[in-house]
């Protein structure tokens, strides 16, 4: 399967804890973009990485939440002490560069659940 | 900053009939538009995409978007609904403003009633 792969699918965690998603971008493209849906809500714009540079982090909240795409491996969206306003879906999505109007196509997504 | 508005969070539609799903942009620039489709649990899917080569736009699944520069509009139709079709319907935005990130409207569920 060349598509976006995300993993976990589902993740609970408790209060405080961490949680790590990882995202592998399609075959090909280098540039990967993190999103936020919750419960009755659009994609929310969190983050847009090239490998080992973030491009545009204007949507991410100033605290607890960072993000990372190494030269090696998949990108990571990490959430420290996560809070029950965390749980949602988590969705990844990838392109091939930075020209504009570049389509991007979408993981399954990560469904985030705190307890 | 560029956006995009759309116009009823629910639609439903009867099986056979037309779909028409809103979407109105804002863009200081010309914009590369899309519609994306959810089904539940699942990622986004691209319908179609609006480069400006054509303002009537065909997608898969018998959907088409027609971009109209003068209402800032690039509404989904389907001549005819299929049950098949229920699920979310995302527009979205890019440019060559905001750093390239492609913004996402609030989305429609379109619900097909038997």
């Amino acid at each position: 399967n060349a598509g976006v792969m995300q993993n976990p699918r589902h993740l609970v965690r408790r209060r405080g804890q961490e949680a790590r998603l990882r995202c592998s971008p399609m075959k090909g493209h280098s540039h990967v973009y993190w999103y936020r849906q919750l419960p009755e809500e659009g994609l929310k714009f969190m983050v847009y990485l090239q490998k080992e540079n973030i491009i545009d982090e204007s949507g991410m909240p100033k605290e607890r939440f960072s993000a990372e795409f190494p030269k090696e491996g998949p990108s990571i969206l990490r959430i420290q002490q996560v809070v029950r306003g965390d749980s949602a879906a988590y969705f990844c999505a990838s392109s091939t560069g930075t020209e504009a109007g570049n389509t991007i196509y979408f993981g399954e997504g990560s469904w985030l659940t705190v307890v | 900053a560029q956006s995009v508005t759309q116009l009823g969070s629910h639609v439903s539609v009867s099986e056979g009939a037309l779909v028409l799903l809103r979407c109105n942009y804002s863009s200081s620039v010309p914009p590369y538009l899309f519609w994306y489709v959810q089904y539940p649990n699942q990622g986004l899917q691209l319908l179609l995409k609006y480069t400006s080569a054509a303002t009537l736009v065909k997608g898969i699944n018998g959907f088409e978007a027609e971009f109209k520069k003068s209402e800032t509009s690039f509404h989904l139709t389907k001549p005819s609904a299929h049950m098949s079709d229920a699920a979310e319907y995302f527009c979205a935005v890019s440019g060559n403003t905001g750093g390239f990130k492609t913004i996402f409207g609030a989305g429609t569920r379109l619900f097909v009633k038997a």
